[in-house]
């Protein structure tokens, strides 16, 4: 069963901290990682992904990958209140189409 | 009109009738999808559309019945639904599927709140 674990929440930070958001998946063939946001009544929406063991920056979001520990997570520094969402793991376990595995999402309360 | 459309944004129907969910992207994107996002659940993939050819289904039960007449719609035929299928309905496209290159990134549409009485 290819699975992917986030921690629910909710994660409460105060505005200006860093959020760290993290995520473990199960199958190490997997191939690709995304960061999607979801604001309550709104439907994902794309921030980060990721393919290479490392760091990837952009802007205030950092995503990491560790791939021998099947492990991603998303780092929002200086958070701001508007970056209160629920924030979903992606993997994408290969293969010849799209299978493309969703956590249950970790939701990121920012408070003035 | 850009990005991905959804339509009807709220249906609620009851457990005898049959309708219809529609999708369709503006994207030029090759692969389509069907997602279902329940409370206190991950999304889960129902339907893969490629080229207009499934190539997923996701173990649903057949009161479920896709439809895609080309590359640029897909629709979600509902019909005898039950309770528990109550759900947003999340279309979504992407310029291809798998593998490891950004092509299969998906496009989100704004999603179908389905009520089952």
């Amino acid at each position: 069963q290819k699975e992917v674990e986030q921690n629910s929440g909710p994660l409460s930070v105060p505005e200006g901290a860093i959020a760290s958001l993290n995520c473990t998946y199960s199958d190490r063939g997997s191939q690709s990682f995304f960061w999607y946001r979801q604001y309550s009544g709104k439907s994902p929406e794309l921030i980060m992904s990721i393919y290479s063991n490392g760091d990837k920056e952009d802007g205030r979001f950092t995503a990491q990958l560790n791939k021998a520990s099947q492990y991603v997570s998303l780092l929002i520094r200086d958070s701001q209140p508007s970056d209160s969402a629920t924030y979903l793991c992606a993997v994408n376990y290969g293969g010849s189409q799209g299978n493309l595995i969703f956590g249950k999402g970790t939701k990121l309360s920012v408070k003035p | 009109e850009t990005g991905v459309t959804q339509t009807p944004r709220h249906l609620v129907m009851g457990m005898t009738n049959k309708k219809s969910l529609k999708c369709e992207q503006h994207l030029g994107h090759n692969a389509m999808y069907w997602y279902k996002q329940s409370a206190k659940k991950p999304l889960e993939l129902m339907f893969v559309y490629s080229l207009e050819e499934r190539v997923e289904n996701n173990s649903v039960p057949s009161r479920f019945s896709p439809e895609c007449p080309n590359s640029s719609h897909l629709f979600l035929h509902l019909h005898t639904l039950q309770p528990e299928d109550s759900a947003l309905y999340l279309c979504a496209s992407s310029l291809g599927t798998g593998g490891r290159s950004g092509a299969n990134v998906l496009t989100f549409g704004a999603g179908s709140r389905l009520t089952v009485l």
